[in-house]
Protein backbone atom coordinates (compact mmCIF):
# COMPACT_ATOMS: atom_id res chain seq x y z
CA UNK A 1 0.00 0.00 0.00
CA UNK A 2 1.17 3.35 -0.98
CA UNK A 3 -0.98 4.94 1.68
CA UNK A 4 -1.70 8.73 0.07
CA UNK A 5 0.48 10.30 -2.29
CA UNK A 6 0.73 14.08 -3.94
CA UNK A 7 1.89 15.29 -6.61
CA UNK A 8 3.84 17.38 -7.18
CA UNK A 9 6.20 17.39 -4.45
CA UNK A 10 7.39 21.25 -5.43
CA UNK A 11 6.63 23.58 -7.44
CA UNK A 12 6.72 27.38 -8.16
CA UNK A 13 4.54 29.83 -9.65
CA UNK A 14 4.05 33.43 -10.85
CA UNK A 15 1.33 35.61 -9.44
CA UNK A 16 -1.46 34.65 -11.44
CA UNK A 17 -0.71 31.53 -12.78
CA UNK A 18 -3.01 28.41 -11.89
CA UNK A 19 -2.22 25.01 -11.25
CA UNK A 20 -4.09 21.85 -10.03
CA UNK A 21 -2.60 19.50 -6.95
CA UNK A 22 -3.28 15.84 -7.23
CA UNK A 23 -3.74 13.73 -3.81
CA UNK A 24 -4.37 10.00 -4.03
CA UNK A 25 -5.30 7.20 -1.62
CA UNK A 26 -5.36 3.55 -1.55
CA UNK A 27 -7.07 2.75 1.47
CA UNK A 28 -10.74 2.95 -0.19
CA UNK A 29 -11.15 5.82 2.56
CA UNK A 30 -14.43 8.15 2.17
CA UNK A 31 -13.48 10.86 3.60
CA UNK A 32 -10.74 13.43 2.19
CA UNK A 33 -8.93 16.13 3.16
CA UNK A 34 -6.69 18.87 1.89
CA UNK A 35 -4.49 21.38 4.58
CA UNK A 36 -2.17 24.04 4.27
CA UNK A 37 0.85 24.64 6.83
CA UNK A 38 1.81 27.64 8.03
CA UNK A 39 4.71 28.91 10.43
CA UNK A 40 3.25 29.39 13.69
CA UNK A 41 -0.26 28.35 12.23
CA UNK A 42 -0.68 24.93 12.60
CA UNK A 43 -2.59 23.24 9.71
CA UNK A 44 -5.36 24.43 8.87
CA UNK A 45 -8.76 23.01 6.83
CA UNK A 46 -8.89 24.60 3.22
CA UNK A 47 -11.72 22.17 1.62
CA UNK A 48 -12.99 18.65 2.60
CA UNK A 49 -15.19 15.60 1.13
CA UNK A 50 -17.08 12.85 2.50
CA UNK A 51 -17.29 10.66 -0.25
CA UNK A 52 -17.42 10.98 -4.55
CA UNK A 53 -18.81 13.60 -6.12
CA UNK A 54 -19.09 16.05 -2.67
CA UNK A 55 -16.86 18.28 -1.34
CA UNK A 56 -17.25 21.08 1.55
CA UNK A 57 -15.57 24.31 2.46
CA UNK A 58 -13.27 24.41 5.58
CA UNK A 59 -11.59 26.89 7.63
CA UNK A 60 -9.74 28.89 4.96
CA UNK A 61 -10.99 27.85 1.20
CA UNK A 62 -10.85 31.23 -0.52
CA UNK A 63 -8.82 31.40 -3.73
CA UNK A 64 -8.79 27.27 -3.94
CA UNK A 65 -11.40 24.72 -5.41
CA UNK A 66 -11.60 20.65 -5.08
CA UNK A 67 -12.85 18.01 -7.12
CA UNK A 68 -13.41 14.49 -5.96
CA UNK A 69 -14.81 12.65 -9.01
CA UNK A 70 -13.35 9.62 -8.10
CA UNK A 71 -13.65 8.20 -4.64
CA UNK A 72 -9.42 7.65 -4.46
CA UNK A 73 -8.64 11.19 -5.93
CA UNK A 74 -9.09 14.75 -4.31
CA UNK A 75 -7.92 17.50 -6.34
CA UNK A 76 -6.90 20.72 -5.46
CA UNK A 77 -6.82 23.78 -7.50
CA UNK A 78 -6.07 27.07 -7.59
CA UNK A 79 -6.98 29.37 -10.43
CA UNK A 80 -5.29 32.46 -9.67
CA UNK A 81 -2.27 31.82 -7.60
CA UNK A 82 -1.22 35.44 -4.80
CA UNK A 83 2.01 35.05 -3.30
CA UNK A 84 -0.35 34.46 0.10
CA UNK A 85 -0.83 31.17 -0.99
CA UNK A 86 2.71 29.94 -0.97
CA UNK A 87 2.62 27.47 1.04
CA UNK A 88 3.37 23.49 2.51
CA UNK A 89 0.20 21.68 1.57
CA UNK A 90 -1.25 18.79 2.86
CA UNK A 91 -3.80 15.63 1.80
CA UNK A 92 -5.37 13.54 4.52
CA UNK A 93 -7.75 10.51 4.23
CA UNK A 94 -9.76 8.63 7.08
CA UNK A 95 -12.30 5.57 6.92
CA UNK A 96 -16.11 6.85 7.32
CA UNK A 97 -16.23 3.79 9.99
CA UNK A 98 -16.00 6.11 12.99
CA UNK A 99 -16.31 3.25 15.83
CA UNK A 100 -13.52 1.44 14.39
CA UNK A 101 -11.17 3.93 13.42
CA UNK A 102 -11.63 6.23 16.06
CA UNK A 103 -11.49 9.84 13.00
CA UNK A 104 -7.86 8.91 12.24
CA UNK A 105 -6.64 10.88 9.55
CA UNK A 106 -3.44 9.18 7.30
CA UNK A 107 -1.54 12.12 5.89
CA UNK A 108 0.42 12.25 2.46
CA UNK A 109 4.41 13.65 2.48
CA UNK A 110 3.05 17.31 1.33
CA UNK A 111 3.40 19.71 -1.68
CA UNK A 112 5.59 23.16 -1.32
CA UNK A 113 4.58 25.47 -3.13
CA UNK A 114 6.01 29.14 -3.61
CA UNK A 115 4.40 31.93 -5.74
CA UNK A 116 6.15 34.86 -6.27
CA UNK B 1 -15.58 27.38 17.74
CA UNK B 2 -13.12 24.31 18.61
CA UNK B 3 -9.57 25.24 19.58
CA UNK B 4 -6.62 23.32 20.71
CA UNK B 5 -4.46 25.06 22.57
CA UNK B 6 -0.66 23.96 22.72
CA UNK B 7 2.86 24.85 24.41
CA UNK B 8 4.70 27.23 22.32
CA UNK B 9 7.88 25.77 21.37
CA UNK B 10 10.71 25.17 20.34
CA UNK B 11 12.04 23.13 23.11
CA UNK B 12 15.51 21.65 23.55
CA UNK B 13 16.32 19.14 25.53
CA UNK B 14 18.86 16.87 26.67
CA UNK B 15 18.92 12.88 25.78
CA UNK B 16 17.25 11.15 28.81
CA UNK B 17 15.34 13.77 30.07
CA UNK B 18 11.68 13.94 30.81
CA UNK B 19 8.95 15.53 28.21
CA UNK B 20 5.68 17.17 28.66
CA UNK B 21 4.45 19.22 26.00
CA UNK B 22 1.25 20.46 27.68
CA UNK B 23 -2.44 20.80 25.42
CA UNK B 24 -5.69 22.05 26.19
CA UNK B 25 -8.65 21.75 24.11
CA UNK B 26 -12.38 23.20 24.08
CA UNK B 27 -14.84 20.76 25.45
CA UNK B 28 -18.15 21.21 23.37
CA UNK B 29 -19.62 17.76 22.39
CA UNK B 30 -17.26 14.88 23.06
CA UNK B 31 -14.37 15.36 21.69
CA UNK B 32 -11.22 12.50 20.50
CA UNK B 33 -8.05 13.67 20.50
CA UNK B 34 -4.87 13.03 19.36
CA UNK B 35 -1.32 13.76 19.02
CA UNK B 36 0.65 13.57 15.79
CA UNK B 37 4.33 14.00 14.44
CA UNK B 38 6.07 15.54 11.53
CA UNK B 39 9.41 14.42 11.07
CA UNK B 40 11.60 16.93 9.13
CA UNK B 41 10.73 16.73 4.99
CA UNK B 42 7.81 14.68 5.99
CA UNK B 43 3.86 14.53 6.43
CA UNK B 44 2.25 14.17 9.69
CA UNK B 45 1.76 10.35 11.43
CA UNK B 46 -0.30 9.57 14.31
CA UNK B 47 1.36 9.00 17.46
CA UNK B 48 -1.35 8.16 19.30
CA UNK B 49 -4.88 8.71 20.28
CA UNK B 50 -7.70 9.19 22.95
CA UNK B 51 -11.46 8.87 22.09
CA UNK B 52 -12.98 9.19 25.80
CA UNK B 53 -12.59 11.02 29.23
CA UNK B 54 -9.80 9.01 31.19
CA UNK B 55 -8.51 6.93 28.23
CA UNK B 56 -5.06 6.83 28.02
CA UNK B 57 -3.27 6.82 24.67
CA UNK B 58 0.39 5.40 24.44
CA UNK B 59 2.82 4.55 21.69
CA UNK B 60 7.09 4.82 21.43
CA UNK B 61 6.96 5.35 25.29
CA UNK B 62 4.85 8.64 24.83
CA UNK B 63 1.85 8.42 26.59
CA UNK B 64 -1.08 11.08 27.26
CA UNK B 65 -4.56 11.59 29.22
CA UNK B 66 -7.93 12.68 28.24
CA UNK B 67 -8.42 14.81 30.90
CA UNK B 68 -12.18 15.66 31.01
CA UNK B 69 -11.66 17.87 34.58
CA UNK B 70 -9.15 19.84 33.04
CA UNK B 71 -9.83 19.45 29.09
CA UNK B 72 -6.14 18.59 28.83
CA UNK B 73 -4.26 16.08 26.62
CA UNK B 74 -0.62 16.56 27.51
CA UNK B 75 1.96 14.36 25.75
CA UNK B 76 4.76 12.29 28.60
CA UNK B 77 7.91 10.59 27.88
CA UNK B 78 9.87 9.87 30.28
CA UNK B 79 13.27 9.86 28.45
CA UNK B 80 14.05 11.39 25.63
CA UNK B 81 16.29 10.15 22.39
CA UNK B 82 17.80 11.79 19.57
CA UNK B 83 15.14 10.51 17.17
CA UNK B 84 12.42 11.80 18.96
CA UNK B 85 13.44 15.28 17.38
CA UNK B 86 10.02 16.43 15.28
CA UNK B 87 7.21 19.25 15.85
CA UNK B 88 4.62 17.67 17.84
CA UNK B 89 0.81 18.14 17.28
CA UNK B 90 -2.43 17.79 19.12
CA UNK B 91 -5.64 17.80 17.63
CA UNK B 92 -9.29 17.48 18.08
CA UNK B 93 -11.66 16.08 16.37
CA UNK B 94 -15.50 17.13 16.04
CA UNK B 95 -17.72 18.19 13.84
CA UNK B 96 -16.82 16.48 11.15
CA UNK B 97 -12.84 18.02 11.10
CA UNK B 98 -9.87 17.89 13.01
CA UNK B 99 -8.82 20.70 14.19
CA UNK B 100 -4.46 21.04 15.17
CA UNK B 101 -2.48 23.33 17.45
CA UNK B 102 0.50 25.36 16.38
CA UNK B 103 2.87 22.84 16.89
CA UNK B 104 5.88 22.52 19.32
CA UNK B 105 9.03 22.01 17.96
CA UNK B 106 11.22 19.33 19.98
CA UNK B 107 14.98 19.00 19.29
CA UNK B 108 16.85 16.32 21.50
CA UNK B 109 20.63 16.92 22.17
CA UNK B 110 23.44 14.76 22.37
Amino acid sequence: NAGVTQTPKFRVLKTGQSMTLLCAQDMNHEYMYWYRQDPGMGLRLIHYSVGEGTTAKGEVPDGYNVSRLKKQNFLLGLESAAPSQTSVYFCASSSADRGRYSYEQYFGPGTRLTVT
Amino acid sequence: GDSVTQMEGPVTLSEEAFLTINCTYTATGYPSLFWYVQYPGEGLQLLLKATKADDKGSNKGFEATYRKETTSFHLEKGSVQVSDSAVYFCARFGNEKLTFGTGTRLTIIP
